[in-house]
């Protein structure tokens, strides 16, 4: 099993629409982040989460909404968003205690908002 | 503003050769630097990193230079094959843990057989 899986793997969303992206990792790290990459852009840091508690909220606006019930899951719900939020959407994991570690990302959900 | 930056979105090189990407950060507090490659439809993937401390690390192909009073750092791969073909992420952090972890836009290696 990888290590850090993410679902679904391609999303078509209307504006109207309420959906749900998944995140589960088998790494045991105490970390998962939302990683927005959109094109000719640096990946951009949405949200973190440490030992389950969310950390940093990077000005993300309110139509993102994540959520991480327990340490192997991290959710980010979607509702009404916008065409400029059609992007790749990575989840990543990491040891936050442990400097220097680097991170492990899942193969990210391709969302696209019409 | 950007303070990792990729100033090469692309790069071919002929397989044998010797591929060198480069990046630039801005921020003198960094002292943590990663190389991470991605593949088509997949996430980015760990390859190389560095800590401030020294000026180059070496596994295996992959060798990556660090030039703090340049705040220039680049990564060799020697000699490229085909497989190497992916796109390269720089990566730069300055505090315990990844929280604050700045990329760079990408610069896509073509490795020509």
């Amino acid at each position: 099993e990888t290590g850090v899986t993410q679902t679904p793997r391609h999303l078509v969303m209307g504006m109207t629409n309420k959906k749900s992206l998944k995140c589960e990792q088998h790494l045991g790290h105490n970390a998962m982040y939302w990683y927005k990459q959109s094109a000719k852009k640096p990946l951009e840091l949405m949200f973190v989460y440490n030992f389950k508690e969310q950390t940093e909220n990077n000005s993300v606006p309110s139509r993102f909404s994540p959520e991480c019930p327990n340490s192997s899951h991290l959710f980010l719900h979607l509702h009404t968003l916008q065409p400029e939020d059609s992007a790749l959407y990575l989840c990543a994991t990491g040891q936050s205690s442990s400097y220097n570690s680097p991170l492990h990302f899942g193969n990210g959900t391709r969302l696209t908002v019409t | 503003d950007q303070q990792v930056k990729q100033n090469s979105p692309s790069l071919s090189v002929q397989e044998g050769r010797i591929s060198i990407l480069n990046c630039d950060y801005t921020n003198s507090m960094f002292d943590y630097f990663l190389w991470y490659k991605k593949y088509p439809a997949e996430g980015p993937t760990f390859l190389i990193s560095i800590s401030s401390i020294k000026d180059k690390n070496e596994d295996g192909r992959f060798t990556v230079f660090l030039n703090k009073s340049a705040k220039h750092l680049s990564l060799h791969i020697v000699p490229s094959q085909p497989g190497d073909s992916a796109v390269y992420f720089c990566a730069a952090s300055a505090e315990v843990g990844a929280n604050n972890l700045f990329f760079g836009t990408g610069t896509r290696l073509t490795v020509i057989p």
